[in-house]
C-alpha cells in the first residue's frame, strides 16, 4: 500500500524555468513532510521540509507547497539549473519515526 | 567530512552466505534508521534506533535480518543465508533532535 505517491516517473525543464514537482498522499495522519535529492550510487540528500502547521516553506531556490485538503505537495525550483538534474523523492512521517517515500520523480534539466 | 558513512560501498555474494554491514552516523545524533531501497522504489523503513535501543522494526525485517548499535555510536545491520532477493541499496540515516533524516551513501548488496 503506497501511502506517498509521485504519479510522474519523469519531467523534463529547460535550464531557468520553473521545476515543478508533485506528490499526494493518503494517510491523513502524516504531520511532516520532506524532500530529498538522489544522485545515482549516492544516499538521498535532504532538500526541504515542511510541518503540517504550515503550506509554505521557502530556502532559496527551492519552495515547497503543502494543501491538507487535498493531501498534495509540491516543490518549485525556479530557477532550474543543470545540476539539478536528479532523482527527487517526497517523503512523509507521522509521530512514528519512519519516513515513507514515494517511488521518485527523475528531474532531467536541459541547458 | 563528518556525514553518515557506511561501509562497504558495495557487496557481492552468493546466496546462503551471510553479509554485515556497518554505518556510522553523524556523531551527535542519537537515532539511526535502516532501510532497503530496490530499483524504481523509494526506500523503505527496515529499523529505528534511539542510542543504542532498538525502537521499531518493519515487517520487512525479517528473522534472517538483525541489526545492532551496541553503543549508541555505529550500527551493524547482518543478513543470514542470504537471498537473491535481499539484492538492494542498504540505506543508513541519522538524526537528532528534528524530524530531517540524513542519508549515508547506501551499499549496493548482489546476491548471486
Amino acid at each position: 500500500d503506497q501511502q506517498v505517491k509521485q504519479n510522474s516517473p519523469s519531467l523534463s525543464v529547460q535550464e531557468g524555468r520553473i521545476s515543478i514537482l508533485n506528490c499526494d498522499y493518503t494517510n491523513s495522519m502524516f504531520d511532516y513532510f520532506l524532500w530529498y535529492k538522489k544522485y545515482p550510487a549516492e544516499g538521498p540528500t535532504f532538500l526541504i521540509s515542511i510541518s503540517s502547521i504550515k503550506d509554505k516553506n521557502e530556502d532559496g531556490r527551492f519552495t515547497v507547497f503543502l494543501n491538507k485538503s487535498a493531501k498534495h505537495l509540491s516543490l518549485h525550483i525556479v530557477p532550474s539549473q543543470p545540476g539539478d538534474s536528479a532523482v527527487y523523492f517526497c517523503a512523509a512521517l507521522t509521530g512514528a519515526n519512519n519516513l515513507f517515500f514515494g517511488t521518485g520523480t527523475r528531474l532531467t534539466v536541459i541547458p | 567530512d563528518t556525514g553518515v558513512s557506511q561501509d562497504p560501498r558495495h557487496k557481492i555474494t552468493k546466496r546462503g552466505q551471510n553479509v554485515t554491514f556497518r554505518c556510522d552516523p553523524i556523531s551527535e545524533h542519537n537515532r539511526l534508521y535502516w532501510y532497503r531501497q530496490t530499483l524504481g522504489q523509494g526506500p523503505e523503513f527496515l529499523t529505528y534506533f534511539q542510542n543504542e535501543a532498538q525502537l521499531e522494526k518493519s515487517r520487512l525485517l525479517s528473522d534472517r535480518f538483525s541489526a545492532e548499535r551496541p553503543k549508541g555510536s555505529f550500527s551493524t545491520l547482518e543478513i543470514q543465508r542470504t537471498e537473491q532477493g535481499d539484492s538492494a541499496m542498504y540505506l543508513c540515516a541519522s538524526g537528532y533532535l528534528s524530524e530531517t533524516q540524513y542519508f549515508g551513501p547506501g551499499t549496493r548488496l548482489l546476491v548471486l
